[in-house]
């Protein structure tokens, strides 16, 4: 069974600042998908980023960039020059090409940006 | 266009009742899921329907839990005989056709348990 870990349970920092969510995942499929949601203090998950296992390239979408290596089976996520609206929960997620058991979640960063 | 919404938004029962939980997907979209959310945790599979059938219910932790997807667009969560454990945040997505598509997440229900 695949698993996703997210080892920062919460994380703190002052607007501007540049913060990394870290995500570690396992899986023994080769072909597998990997995901960023944001969940706001609304509660509704909102789609960031998908990513197939063939596709190493990192992304950059404005502020927000993402770092994928298969050799460290990680998938983290940055956001440059935080902004208080980023404060929210992360999940990363991963699918198994297959797709069987659906999205399997980590357990999610609390992100906090100060003011 | 509309994402996916879900009805109710929350929903209070006592333990031993029958709840349904709705959820309109995506127009257009085939494929819809159902996952639970405890409190701290990331959401957990339950069910994925491919049209009207159900593809996969691994997730579903017991007899207890059933959904049906009787057109291929709304579906209904049914738990029946609720018990205090059930209590959770329950997430309906929808995507355009298969699993490993991107999927687009609804409001959820808060769904409580007394």
């Amino acid at each position: 069974a695949q698993k996703v870990t997210q080892a920062q349970t919460e994380i703190s920092v002052v607007e501007k600042e540049d913060v990394t969510l870290d995500c570690v995942y396992e899986t023994r499929d080769t072909t597998y998908y990997l995901f960023w949601y944001k969940q706001p203090p609304s509660g509704e998950l909102v789609f960031l980023i998908r990513r197939n296992s063939f596709d190493e390239q990192n992304e950059i979408s404005g502020r927000y960039s993402w770092n994928f290596q298969k050799s460290t089976s990680s998938f983290n996520f940055t956001i440059t020059a935080s902004q208080v609206v980023d404060s929210a929960v992360y999940f990363c997620a991963l699918i198994k090409g297959g797709g069987a058991d659906g999205l399997t979640f980590g357990k999610g960063t609390h992100l906090i940006i100060q003011p | 266009g509309a994402g996916v919404s879900q009805t109710p938004s929350n929903k209070v029962t006592e333990k031993g009742k029958y709840v349904e939980l709705r959820c309109d997907p995506i127009s257009g979209h085939t494929a819809l899921y159902w996952y639970r959310q405890s409190l701290g945790q990331g959401p957990e599979f339950l069910i994925y329907f491919q049209g009207t059938g159900a593809a996969d219910d691994s997730g579903l932790p017991n007899d207890r839990f059933f959904a049906v997807r009787p057109e291929g667009s709304v579906s209904t969560l049914k738990i029946q005989r609720t018990e205090r454990g059930d209590s959770a945040v329950y997430l309906c997505a929808s995507s355009l056709m298969g699993i490993t598509d991107t999927q687009y997440f609804g409001p959820g229900t808060r769904l409580t348990v007394l």
